[in-house]
């Protein structure tokens, strides 16, 4: 049993360079949602789904976009890349959308330098 | 507007030393709370969650936590910390977003320093 999948785990990137950060979970899990931390922050929402075909956008959407065509799988692309969007994403899954009974399982990360 | 608060960014410990981190929380309504720990280098783990129930919650490696829905606060607790506890420390809810979805809501983190 995977859990929640990310790949890559470090990426350096030169600025204004695109990439797609991936995330599969093998659970069924209805709720996707894909987190940036930086320090002194705490984690922020970019983006989160509810389900294939709905995506919404977090605390931080800006730079970012989703979609969700699988109810396995949960992208992340970043357009432009800049210095800013330097941190470390978490993408994270569960059951539902969150509420009693409801586990959030999280990826062990993706590392990602913008120069 | 909804917020999680972490009260200490940073503490340092001896070993056998108790640990208290403060979590306040800033919304009215029904809560689902947690607490993750990072060791260094790693990902997020699940130290324990409060649904409902008994307010006192009991989590993995000896720490707990109470629910104080008066208070608006969820503080994590450890009676003797151990070098191993390292680590940081999130305190993080359950919050009504748009569109009438939930989100997990993180506070900023205390970084949690054991000394042996």
């Amino acid at each position: 049993n995977a859990g929640v999948t990310q790949t890559p785990k470090f990426q350096v990137l030169k600025t204004g360079q695109s990439m797609t950060l991936q995330c599969a979970q093998d659970m069924n899990h209805e709720y996707m949602s894909w987190y940036r931390q930086d320090p002194g922050m705490g984690l922020r929402l970019i983006h989160y789904s509810v389900g294939a075909g709905i995506t919404d956008q977090g605390e931080v959407p800006n730079g970012y976009n989703v979609s969700r065509s699988t109810t396995e799988d949960f992208p992340l692309r970043l357009l432009s890349a800049a210095p800013s969007q330097t941190s470390v994403y978490f993408c994270a899954s569960s059951r539902g959308t969150g509420g009693s009974g409801n586990t959030i399982y999280f990826g062990e990360g993706s590392w990602l330098t913008v120069v | 507007a909804q917020s999680v608060s972490q009260h200490n960014h940073h503490v340092i410990l001896s070993e056998a030393a108790s640990l208290e981190l403060g979590c306040n929380y800033s919304y009215g309504g029904t809560v689902n709370l947690f607490w993750y720990v990072q060791y260094p280098g790693q990902h997020l783990q699940l130290l324990l969650k409060y649904f409902s129930g008994d307010p006192l919650v009991k989590g993995i490696k000896g720490f707990e936590a109470e629910f104080i829905k008066s208070k608006f606060s969820f503080n994590l607790r450890k009676p003797s910390v151990q070098w191993s506890d390292t680590a940081e420390y999130f305190c993080a809810v359950i919050l009504p977003f748009s569109g009438g979805y939930n989100k997990l809501i993180f506070g900023a983190g205390t970084r949690l320093a054991v000394h042996p």
